[in-house]
Protein backbone atom coordinates (compact mmCIF):
# COMPACT_ATOMS: atom_id res chain seq x y z
CA UNK A 1 0.00 0.00 0.00
CA UNK A 2 1.65 3.31 -0.84
CA UNK A 3 2.17 5.63 1.59
CA UNK A 4 3.15 9.40 2.16
CA UNK A 5 4.62 9.20 5.73
CA UNK A 6 5.40 12.70 7.01
CA UNK A 7 7.36 13.71 9.79
CA UNK A 8 5.59 14.81 13.21
CA UNK A 9 5.00 17.51 15.42
CA UNK A 10 6.81 21.06 15.54
CA UNK A 11 7.00 23.94 18.11
CA UNK A 12 8.79 26.72 16.81
CA UNK A 13 10.32 30.11 17.60
CA UNK A 14 9.45 33.01 15.69
CA UNK A 15 12.39 33.63 13.39
CA UNK A 16 13.39 30.50 13.50
CA UNK A 17 13.37 27.52 10.29
CA UNK A 18 11.04 24.13 9.81
CA UNK A 19 11.99 21.25 8.08
CA UNK A 20 9.17 18.75 6.96
CA UNK A 21 10.35 15.26 5.82
CA UNK A 22 7.97 13.41 3.24
CA UNK A 23 8.66 9.45 2.70
CA UNK A 24 7.08 8.01 0.17
CA UNK A 25 6.52 3.92 0.85
CA UNK A 26 5.02 1.38 -0.40
CA UNK A 27 6.42 0.46 -3.89
CA UNK A 28 6.48 3.52 -5.89
CA UNK A 29 8.51 6.51 -6.09
CA UNK A 30 8.47 10.17 -5.80
CA UNK A 31 10.33 11.14 -9.15
CA UNK A 32 7.00 12.58 -11.12
CA UNK A 33 6.91 14.68 -8.47
CA UNK A 34 6.03 15.78 -4.61
CA UNK A 35 4.05 19.12 -3.93
CA UNK A 36 3.64 20.76 -0.56
CA UNK A 37 0.61 22.21 1.00
CA UNK A 38 -0.54 23.55 3.71
CA UNK A 39 -3.61 24.62 6.35
CA UNK A 40 -3.83 27.15 8.60
CA UNK A 41 -6.28 26.60 11.50
CA UNK A 42 -9.53 26.97 10.31
CA UNK A 43 -8.16 28.05 6.70
CA UNK A 44 -8.33 26.80 3.28
CA UNK A 45 -5.67 25.05 1.60
CA UNK A 46 -2.41 26.90 0.11
CA UNK A 47 -0.05 25.44 -2.29
CA UNK A 48 3.32 26.09 -1.88
CA UNK A 49 5.41 24.42 -4.23
CA UNK A 50 6.61 21.54 -5.70
CA UNK A 51 9.63 19.42 -7.02
CA UNK A 52 9.87 16.93 -10.05
CA UNK A 53 12.84 14.74 -9.63
CA UNK A 54 12.37 13.32 -12.86
CA UNK A 55 12.86 16.90 -14.61
CA UNK A 56 15.14 18.15 -12.04
CA UNK A 57 12.80 20.88 -11.79
CA UNK A 58 11.21 23.13 -8.70
CA UNK A 59 8.16 25.17 -9.00
CA UNK A 60 7.66 27.60 -5.33
CA UNK A 61 4.40 29.78 -5.12
CA UNK A 62 5.30 33.40 -5.43
CA UNK A 63 4.38 33.98 -1.56
CA UNK A 64 6.85 31.39 -0.61
CA UNK A 65 9.75 32.62 -2.78
CA UNK A 66 12.23 34.16 -0.81
CA UNK A 67 11.77 31.55 2.05
CA UNK A 68 11.54 27.98 1.03
CA UNK A 69 13.40 25.15 -0.13
CA UNK A 70 12.12 21.99 -1.45
CA UNK A 71 14.37 19.08 -2.20
CA UNK A 72 14.22 14.91 -2.47
CA UNK A 73 16.89 12.27 -1.87
CA UNK A 74 15.66 9.59 -4.70
CA UNK A 75 18.13 7.07 -2.87
CA UNK A 76 15.84 7.39 0.58
CA UNK A 77 12.59 8.02 -1.92
CA UNK A 78 12.07 11.23 1.11
CA UNK A 79 10.84 14.59 0.06
CA UNK A 80 11.64 17.92 2.32
CA UNK A 81 10.58 21.61 2.36
CA UNK A 82 11.92 23.68 4.61
CA UNK A 83 10.51 26.97 5.75
CA UNK A 84 12.73 30.25 7.55
CA UNK A 85 12.05 32.93 8.78
CA UNK A 86 9.04 31.86 10.75
CA UNK A 87 6.18 34.17 11.89
CA UNK A 88 2.78 33.48 13.80
CA UNK A 89 1.18 32.89 10.52
CA UNK A 90 2.96 30.20 9.38
CA UNK A 91 1.32 28.14 12.14
CA UNK A 92 -0.26 25.46 10.24
CA UNK A 93 -1.03 21.97 9.16
CA UNK A 94 1.82 21.20 6.10
CA UNK A 95 0.64 18.57 3.88
CA UNK A 96 2.96 16.50 1.15
CA UNK A 97 1.46 15.13 -1.92
CA UNK A 98 2.08 13.07 -4.60
CA UNK A 99 1.28 14.35 -8.21
CA UNK A 100 0.28 12.66 -10.85
CA UNK A 101 -0.06 14.75 -13.78
CA UNK A 102 1.80 14.76 -16.69
CA UNK A 103 1.61 18.51 -17.22
CA UNK A 104 0.47 20.33 -14.60
CA UNK A 105 -0.58 18.90 -11.36
CA UNK A 106 -3.15 16.37 -9.63
CA UNK A 107 -2.52 15.11 -6.33
CA UNK A 108 -3.82 11.72 -6.04
CA UNK A 109 -1.71 10.95 -2.31
CA UNK A 110 -1.68 13.00 0.61
CA UNK A 111 0.31 12.88 3.39
CA UNK A 112 -1.13 12.35 7.02
CA UNK A 113 0.08 16.41 7.87
CA UNK A 114 2.11 17.93 10.00
CA UNK A 115 1.07 20.64 12.74
CA UNK A 116 3.81 23.39 13.05
CA UNK A 117 3.15 25.34 15.61
CA UNK A 118 5.07 29.02 15.60
CA UNK A 119 5.21 30.45 19.13
CA UNK B 1 -3.11 36.01 -9.42
CA UNK B 2 -5.86 33.47 -10.45
CA UNK B 3 -8.75 33.01 -8.25
CA UNK B 4 -10.82 30.23 -7.81
CA UNK B 5 -14.50 31.38 -6.34
CA UNK B 6 -16.38 28.74 -4.31
CA UNK B 7 -19.45 29.41 -2.18
CA UNK B 8 -18.68 28.69 1.56
CA UNK B 9 -21.53 26.40 2.50
CA UNK B 10 -24.17 24.49 0.64
CA UNK B 11 -26.61 22.17 2.65
CA UNK B 12 -28.90 19.40 1.10
CA UNK B 13 -30.90 16.78 2.83
CA UNK B 14 -29.84 12.97 2.38
CA UNK B 15 -30.76 11.43 -0.70
CA UNK B 16 -31.09 14.65 -2.82
CA UNK B 17 -27.87 15.85 -5.24
CA UNK B 18 -25.43 18.40 -4.37
CA UNK B 19 -23.91 20.85 -6.41
CA UNK B 20 -20.84 22.70 -5.37
CA UNK B 21 -19.46 25.14 -7.97
CA UNK B 22 -16.01 26.71 -8.36
CA UNK B 23 -15.79 30.25 -10.69
CA UNK B 24 -12.83 31.55 -12.60
CA UNK B 25 -12.46 33.20 -15.64
CA UNK B 26 -12.09 31.04 -17.75
CA UNK B 27 -12.09 27.80 -16.12
CA UNK B 28 -13.56 26.31 -19.03
CA UNK B 29 -9.93 26.11 -20.49
CA UNK B 30 -8.23 24.33 -17.41
CA UNK B 31 -8.56 21.01 -16.18
CA UNK B 32 -9.98 21.45 -12.74
CA UNK B 33 -9.49 18.86 -10.17
CA UNK B 34 -12.00 18.52 -6.58
CA UNK B 35 -10.90 17.10 -2.96
CA UNK B 36 -13.21 16.24 -0.08
CA UNK B 37 -11.53 16.79 3.18
CA UNK B 38 -13.13 15.37 6.47
CA UNK B 39 -12.78 17.65 9.36
CA UNK B 40 -9.19 16.43 10.95
CA UNK B 41 -8.44 14.70 7.81
CA UNK B 42 -6.09 15.14 5.02
CA UNK B 43 -7.74 15.80 1.47
CA UNK B 44 -8.67 13.31 -0.90
CA UNK B 45 -8.74 13.71 -4.86
CA UNK B 46 -12.56 12.76 -5.87
CA UNK B 47 -12.97 14.32 -9.20
CA UNK B 48 -9.56 14.95 -11.70
CA UNK B 49 -9.72 16.61 -14.95
CA UNK B 50 -13.07 18.13 -14.93
CA UNK B 51 -14.92 14.81 -14.64
CA UNK B 52 -12.48 11.59 -14.42
CA UNK B 53 -12.62 9.71 -10.81
CA UNK B 54 -10.35 8.12 -9.60
CA UNK B 55 -10.59 4.04 -8.73
CA UNK B 56 -12.48 4.05 -5.51
CA UNK B 57 -14.19 7.10 -5.90
CA UNK B 58 -18.23 6.61 -6.34
CA UNK B 59 -20.02 7.01 -9.67
CA UNK B 60 -22.17 9.47 -7.68
CA UNK B 61 -19.20 12.19 -7.80
CA UNK B 62 -19.23 13.52 -11.14
CA UNK B 63 -17.86 16.64 -12.70
CA UNK B 64 -18.14 19.41 -15.75
CA UNK B 65 -16.30 22.34 -16.15
CA UNK B 66 -17.08 25.00 -18.99
CA UNK B 67 -17.14 28.90 -19.18
CA UNK B 68 -16.65 30.66 -15.84
CA UNK B 69 -18.01 27.47 -13.98
CA UNK B 70 -16.95 24.25 -12.72
CA UNK B 71 -19.23 22.12 -11.19
CA UNK B 72 -19.38 19.00 -8.81
CA UNK B 73 -22.52 17.03 -8.57
CA UNK B 74 -22.83 14.74 -5.88
CA UNK B 75 -25.99 12.80 -6.51
CA UNK B 76 -27.93 10.56 -3.81
CA UNK B 77 -26.18 12.78 -1.09
CA UNK B 78 -25.06 9.95 2.20
CA UNK B 79 -24.14 11.64 6.19
CA UNK B 80 -20.29 10.69 4.87
CA UNK B 81 -20.44 13.36 2.27
CA UNK B 82 -20.53 15.99 4.99
CA UNK B 83 -17.06 17.95 4.37
CA UNK B 84 -15.20 20.17 3.21
CA UNK B 85 -14.73 20.26 -0.94
CA UNK B 86 -11.96 22.49 -2.63
CA UNK B 87 -11.34 22.93 -6.66
CA UNK B 88 -7.79 23.28 -7.27
CA UNK B 89 -6.58 24.13 -10.90
CA UNK B 90 -2.81 24.68 -12.41
CA UNK B 91 -2.22 28.12 -13.82
CA UNK B 92 -0.24 29.50 -16.46
CA UNK B 93 0.96 32.84 -16.53
CA UNK B 94 4.00 34.74 -18.12
CA UNK B 95 5.56 35.67 -15.10
CA UNK B 96 4.36 32.98 -12.23
CA UNK B 97 2.74 29.45 -13.10
CA UNK B 98 1.62 27.21 -10.11
CA UNK B 99 -1.26 25.67 -8.07
CA UNK B 100 -4.14 27.58 -6.97
CA UNK B 101 -7.27 26.01 -4.69
CA UNK B 102 -10.34 27.58 -3.76
CA UNK B 103 -11.30 28.56 -0.73
CA UNK B 104 -13.40 25.88 -0.54
CA UNK B 105 -17.17 24.91 0.38
CA UNK B 106 -18.48 23.31 3.69
CA UNK B 107 -20.66 20.64 2.46
CA UNK B 108 -23.76 19.91 5.79
CA UNK B 109 -26.09 17.16 5.03
CA UNK B 110 -29.63 18.43 6.67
Amino acid sequence: QVQLLQSGTELKKPGSSMNVSCKVSGGTSLRKGINWVRQAPGQGLEWMGGIIPLRGARNYAQKFQDRITITADESTNTAYMALISLTSEDTAVYYCARDIAAAGAVFDLWGQGTLVTVS
Amino acid sequence: SYVLTQAPSVSVAPGQTARITCGGENVGLMSVHWYRQRPGQAPVLVVFDDSDRPSGIPERFSGSNSGNTATLTISRVEDGDEADYYCQVWHVDNVHPGVVFGGGTRLTVL
